[in-house]
């Protein structure tokens, strides 16, 4: 069975910090891997996706994950943060062999600081 | 291109009575997903359609529960005797193929916010 850890419900970073949420994952089988953002009262906006070939993925908004499979982890950073990045973030894991059900962590909060 | 667009945004029930909530996929889409938001979790999977058929409704709870995709039409997720438990956001997905890998990707609605009295 897959599943996903999300490593802290709230992070709060001051603007122009580097933002990381971290992301561990239980996969039987190579996964796809997703962070998804959400804005109050707003549905999910995929942020970037992995699925094969490069390990570092650039996503939209300044955002990039690494897929470390050793680690089993798919942490998310972006170098600067900005107030706007204030959402909630899920992580999420797919099957390859069976990829149409996402899996999602119980998501992140990130607070930004003035 | 529209998104996926979902109808209610807000559904206000009392106990006992029935909630339906609709989802227009995405132009070109014909394949849906049904995912409930509970509160302070992540998103679970309840239901995947395709057209006139149930692909997969593993996450979705044996009674009360049903969902259709009909040829014409939005996705209908059908809630019968909704009790309080049942208060939560139900986003609803749509893609144009089966997979997620390369090629494709789910595109999420803005959820209807379920609210049971």
């Amino acid at each position: 069975a897959q599943s996903v850890t999300q490593l802290g419900s709230h992070v709060s970073v001051s603007e122009g910090a580097l933002v990381l949420l971290r992301c561990n994952y239980s996969s039987s089988v190579p996964p796809y891997l997703f962070w998804y953002v959400q804005y109050p009262n707003q549905g999910l906006q995929l942020l970037l996706k992995y699925t094969t070939g490069a390990t570092l993925v650039k996503g939209i908004n300044g955002f990039e994950a690494e897929f470390k499979k050793s680690e089993t982890s798919f942490h998310l950073t972006k170098p600067s943060a900005h107030m706007s990045d204030a959402a909630e973030y899920f992580c999420a894991v797919s099957r390859r062999d069976r990829d149409d059900k996402i899996i999602f962590g119980k998501g992140t909060r990130l607070h930004i600081l003035p | 291109n529209a998104g996926v667009m979902q109808n209610p945004r807000h559904l206000v029930r009392r106990r006992g009575q029935e909630a339906r909530l609709r989802c227009s996929p995405m132009k070109g889409h014909s394949h849906v997903y049904w995912y409930r938001q509970l509160p302070e979790e992540g998103l679970k999977f309840m239901v995947y359609l395709q057209k006139e058929n149930i692909i997969d409704e593993s996450g979705m709870p044996k009674e009360r529960f049903s969902a259709e995709f009909p040829k014409e039409g939005p996705s209908i997720l059908r809630i019968q005797q909704v009790v309080r438990g049942d208060s939560a956001a139900y986003f609803c997905a749509s893609s144009q193929t089966r997979g997620l890998g390369l090629e494709d990707t789910q595109y999420f609605g803005p959820g209807t916010r379920l609210t049971v009295l």
